[in-house]
């Protein structure tokens, strides 16, 4: 079964450092996006990107994220200078269609930001 | 805000017993999902409900959606141990037309073998 793959699976970073967590959504899906769980939390909605831009966004995605579809299978997250609050397991997710049809978001295993 | 709250934050059940567990929306939706996430993984996606079905039944599970009341039940029937995880309700919002989901805070379901 086709499945939402992320690398890597655990990161730790010095605070101030950049970070890229990749991802490669389910081959026909078009629309993706970025969640993030901080450790006993709920799942937060960070981004989704449909036709090679951002459609829509939360207040967390601000100045310091950014997403990009750098070629026809990559999806990736970029935090420029991390935070201490960024540490965070944060989930790649696609879908065929849109939510508001009725589609499904299928999602990956997640990849462990631990920001020290 | 559309995220939806689950109860119990904890139910711990005998294998065998069936687990239900509820979720509250605030806002109108086109549709639910549940999902269930085991520790420290992913969120592997059960069900999904549209706004105008009010019962769906995929294997053991079963859901309800309730649109008057803006909530929905899920109910694990024959629980096993290997369903302990924590279930999560996600909607839509018809609301803002927002194409993502809002989750809500998850059941942490503990199934005694």
């Amino acid at each position: 079964e086709p499945e939402v793959t992320q690398t890597p699976s655990h990161q730790v970073t010095q605070m101030g450092q950049e970070v890229i967590l990749r991802c490669v959504p389910i081959s026909n899906h078009l629309y993706f996006y970025w969640y993030r769980q901080i450790l006993g939390q709920k799942v937060e909605f960070l981004v989704s990107f449909y036709n090679n831009e951002i459609s829509e966004k939360s207040e967390i995605f601000d100045d310091q994220f950014s997403v990009e579809r750098p070629d026809g299978s990559n999806f990736t997250l970029k935090i420029r200078s991390t935070k201490l609050e960024d540490s965070a397991m944060y989930f790649c997710a696609s879908s065929e269609m849109s939510v508001t049809n009725g589609n499904t978001i299928y999602f990956g295993e997640g990849s462990w930001l631990t920001v020290v | 805000s559309q995220q939806g709250e689950e109860d119990p934050q904890a139910l711990s059940i005998q294998e065998g017993e069936n687990a239900t567990m509820n979720c509250s929306y605030k806002t109108s939706i086109n549709n639910l999902q549940w999902y269930r996430q085991n520790s420290g993984r992913g969120l592997v996606h059960l069900i999904l409900i549209r706004s105008n079905e009010r019962e769906k039944h995929s294997g053991r599970l079963r859901v309800t959606l309730d649109t008057s009341k803006k909530s929905s039940s899920l109910l694990i029937t024959a629980s096993r141990a290997a369903d302990t995880a924590s279930y999560f309700c996600a909607t839509d919002s018809r609301q803002t037309g927002a194409n993502n989901l809002f989750f809500g805070t998850g059941t942490r379901l503990t199934v005694i073998p």
